[in-house]
């Protein structure tokens, strides 16, 4: 897995409550990305980061948020999760040495939303 | 935007045989990527093509980056159980960015 770690990797939570998820990697990349992934759609780019404080939006962005202080942790918020939101979640990073626009995946986080 | 057209969207087939797979796009791509995801798992990288024309093998695994740089294909020789997943062909957006746009996936299934 590249020494990316994803936790939690399962979650349910209820409708309207806040919910982190959370990404560490061990391999001091500098890009970090947040994909959703969901049947019929593939994979899907929440937000990413090109560095520590430096953050934008992907192509499905409303109703999460992301912050990064530090290079090894991208963290995704869902600040009032909805039943939308249910779908798995992947962490990715790139950047490394010899390894042009190559991206590594964490595991993954299963969100249900209830 | 850029898009990539993946086919088949799936395929049945029985240990043994061949499988072959691409991905099409209306634009340009300078990087080619094959990513495989077993069930429950992220999608792990096959194989990487940087060049119009090249053609990568990773064991039973060849992929080949079209002359017109708008397509690609994956091919599996003799296929295993282990093979099942789905298969993502990915590409960067336009401009250099490291942002990747990918394929809607092509699952596969085999039958021993």
């Amino acid at each position: 897995d590249a020494g990316i770690t994803q936790s939690p990797r399962h979650k349910v939570t209820e409708t309207g409550t806040p919910v982190t998820l959370r990404c560490h990697q061990t391999e001091n990349h500098r890009y970090m990305y947040w994909y959703r992934q969901d049947p019929g759609h593939g994979l899907r780019l929440i937000h990413y980061s090109y560095g520590v404080k430096d953050t934008d939006k992907g192509e499905v962005s409303d109703g999460y948020s992301v912050s990064r202080s530090k290079t090894e942790d991208f963290l995704l918020t869902l600040e009032s999760a909805t039943s939308s939101q249910t779908s798995v979640y992947f962490c990715a990073i790139s950047g490394g040495t010899g390894t042009k626009n190559i991206q590594y995946f964490g595991a993954g986080t299963r969100l249900s939303v209830l | 935007g850029q898009q990539l057209n993946q086919s088949p969207q799936s395929m049945f087939i029985q240990e043994g045989e061949d499988v072959s797979m691409n991905c099409t796009s209306s634009s340009i791509f300078n990087t080619w990527l094959w990513y495989k995801q077993d069930p429950g798992e992220g999608p792990v990288l096959l194989i990487a093509l940087y060049k119009a024309g090249e053609l990568t093998s990773n064991g039973r695994l060849t992929a080949q980056f079209g002359i017109t740089r708008k397509d690609s294909f994956l091919n599996i020789s003799a296929s295993i159980p282990s093979d099942v997943g789905i298969y993502f062909c990915a590409g960067p957006f336009w401009g250099g960015s490291e942002k990747l746009v990918f394929g809607k996936g092509t699952k596969l299934t085999v039958n021993p």
